[in-house]
């Protein structure tokens, strides 16, 4: 039971670098975000996705892009990698759209990048 | 708007003290709260959760959190702290489609 795996666990990138993260789940959650972590910040919402082809921005999107092609796969792409984008990335699931209050979010176990 | 308040950035406890993590919230709506716990590079792991069924929740390893609505709270308690219990804690609030972080809070526990 694999729950939610994220890929690449590390990765340094130069100014100006695209890449994209990776994020799947294998328990059929409809919902799935992505969050960025950094010290003294908590966890913000970059984006979210509440279905497959359904996707909307969270707290702080700029920089980043996402789609939502299946349930189970939902990539983050940073498209011009900056300094300000050095931070932990965790990917997260829950299982509904429409009763997601008072449901359970399942979390990666993060994607630690430095910009460089 | 929706915020969450962690007090504490940085709570320092002997081991078999009782753990008082702090927790605010602001809701325009009925809130769902939930304590995440984060152990050195690992993701966030589920600690308890209120959803409105019972004010006082028991969560895993000991932990209980009890939700006060007259002073907007939701405190995280353990009698006895463990040094396991070494961590970094989240408070969270689900706010329509997405959950609300605190900053957090991070636990030492000494021996």
């Amino acid at each position: 039971n694999a729950g939610v795996t994220q890929t690449p666990k590390f990765q340094v990138l130069k100014t100006g670098q695209s890449m994209t993260l990776q994020c799947a789940q294998d328990m059929n959650h409809e919902y799935m975000s992505w969050y960025r972590q950094d010290p003294g910040m908590g966890l913000r919402l970059i984006h979210y996705s509440v279905g497959a082809g359904i996707t909307d921005q969270g707290e702080v999107p700029n920089g980043y892009n996402v789609s939502r092609s299946t349930t189970e796969d939902f990539p983050l792409r940073l498209l011009s990698a900056a300094p300000s984008q050095t931070s932990v990335y965790f990917c997260a699931s829950s299982y509904s759209r429409t009763g997601l209050r008072g449901t359970e979010a399942f979390f990666g176990q993060g994607t630690r990048l430095t910009v460089v | 708007a929706q915020s969450v308040t962690q007090l504490g950035s940085h709570v320092s406890v002997s081991e078999g003290a009782l753990v008082l993590l702090r927790c605010n919230y602001s809701s325009s709506v009925p809130p769902y709260l939930f304590w995440y716990v984060q152990y050195p590079n690992q993701g966030l792991q589920l600690l308890l959760k209120y959803t409105s069924a019972a004010t006082l929740v028991k969560g895993i390893n000991g932990f209980e959190a009890e939700f006060k609505k007259s002073e907007t709270s939701f405190h995280l308690t353990k009698p006895s702290a463990h040094m396991s219990d070494a961590a970094e804690y989240f408070c969270a609030n689900q706010a329509g489609t997405a959950l609300i972080f605190g900053k957090g809070t991070t636990l030492s526990v000494s021996s």
